[in-house]
C-alpha cells in the first residue's frame, strides 16, 4: 500500500542554518504531495504542496520539489528562524477517489536555537 | 469563519468511562475525519466521513464510534475508555474528492488522558 518514510528527528539547528528534512514515498502513479507543520500546542496546517512531478511547492521560505525519479519530496529552508521550531509531517493522499485520505510520515521535530 | 473547532481541549477519564469529543466545521466541507497522534507514530486515521449519513473506518477504529447527522458536526465517541486511548485527537475536514483543493484543515486538538 501507499506509504511515507520521513527522516526521523529530532533535528536541532542554530538560527540561520540550512534545513533539509527527507521524505520518500511509495504510491501508485504520481499523487500530489504535502508538507504539514504543527507548531507547539496547535493542530496541523498545510505548509506547501506539489500536485505533479517536477513541481516545486514553496511557502514561508520553505521549498520542496517533487522528484518522481527518486520518489522524494524533501523539505528545505536556506536560513531557519527560532519561529520555525515545530513538527513537520510529509503526507500523501490516497489514490483514485480516496485522495482525501492522507497517509502521514511519523513527523520530524525541529528545534531552532538562537 | 471559525474553521474547525474541537471541544474539550483537555480531558481526563477513568478507565471504563465514556465520553464524546466534539468537532465542528463551518466551511461546508463534505469530508471529515478523526486522527490520533501518538509519539513516534505520526497521525493515524480513526474514522472518516464523506458526507452526512456516511461514515467508514480508518486504520485504528476499535473502541471508537462516530456518526454524521449534519454536514457541520462529526463527534467521536469513546465507548469504554482504556489507557491505550491516551492520546491527542485531531479532527480535520476538506472538500469532496475530486475538488481541485483537497487540503485538509485541522482543529486544535483534544488532549485525552485515561487513568
Amino acid at each position: 500500500g501507499d506509504s511515507v518514510t520521513q527522516m526521523e528527528g529530532p533535528v536541532t539547528l542554530s538560527e540561520e542554518a540550512f534545513l533539509t528534512i527527507n521524505c520518500t514515498y511509495t504510491a501508485t502513479g504520481y499523487p500530489s504531495l504535502f508538507w504539514y507543520v504543527q507548531y507547539p500546542g496547535e493542530g496541523l496546517q498545510l505548509l506547501l504542496k506539489a500536485t505533479k512531478a517536477d513541481d516545486k511547492g514553496s511557502n514561508k521560505g520553505f521549498e520542496a520539489t517533487y522528484r518522481k525519479e527518486t520518489t522524494s519530496f524533501h523539505l528545505e529552508k536556506g536560513s531557519v528562524q527560532v519561529s520555525d521550531s515545530a513538527v513537520y509531517f510529509c503526507a500523501l493522499p490516497g489514490s483514485g477517489g480516496s485522495n482525501y485520505k492522507l497517509t502521514f510520515g511519523k513527523g520530524t521535530l525541529l528545534t531552532v536555537n538562537p | 469563519n471559525a474553521g474547525v473547532t474541537q471541544t474539550p481541549k483537555f480531558q481526563v477519564l477513568k478507565t471504563g468511562q465514556s465520553m464524546t469529543l466534539q468537532c465542528a466545521q463551518d466551511m461546508n466541507h463534505e469530508y471529515m475525519s478523526w486522527y490520533r497522534q501518538d509519539p513516534g507514530m505520526g497521525l493515524r486515521l480513526i474514522h472518516y466521513s464523506v458526507g452526512a449519513g456516511i461514515t467508514d473506518q480508518g486504520e485504528v477504529p476499535n473502541g471508537y464510534n462516530v456518526s454524521r447527522s449534519t454536514t457541520e458536526d462529526f463527534p467521536l465517541r469513546l465507548l469504554s475508555a482504556a489507557p491505550s486511548q491516551t492520546s491527542v485527537y485531531f479532527c480535520a475536514s476538506s472538500y469532496q474528492p475530486g475538488h481541485s483543493s483537497y487540503e485538509q484543515y485541522f482543529g486544535p486538538g483534544t488532549r485525552l488522558t485515561v487513568t
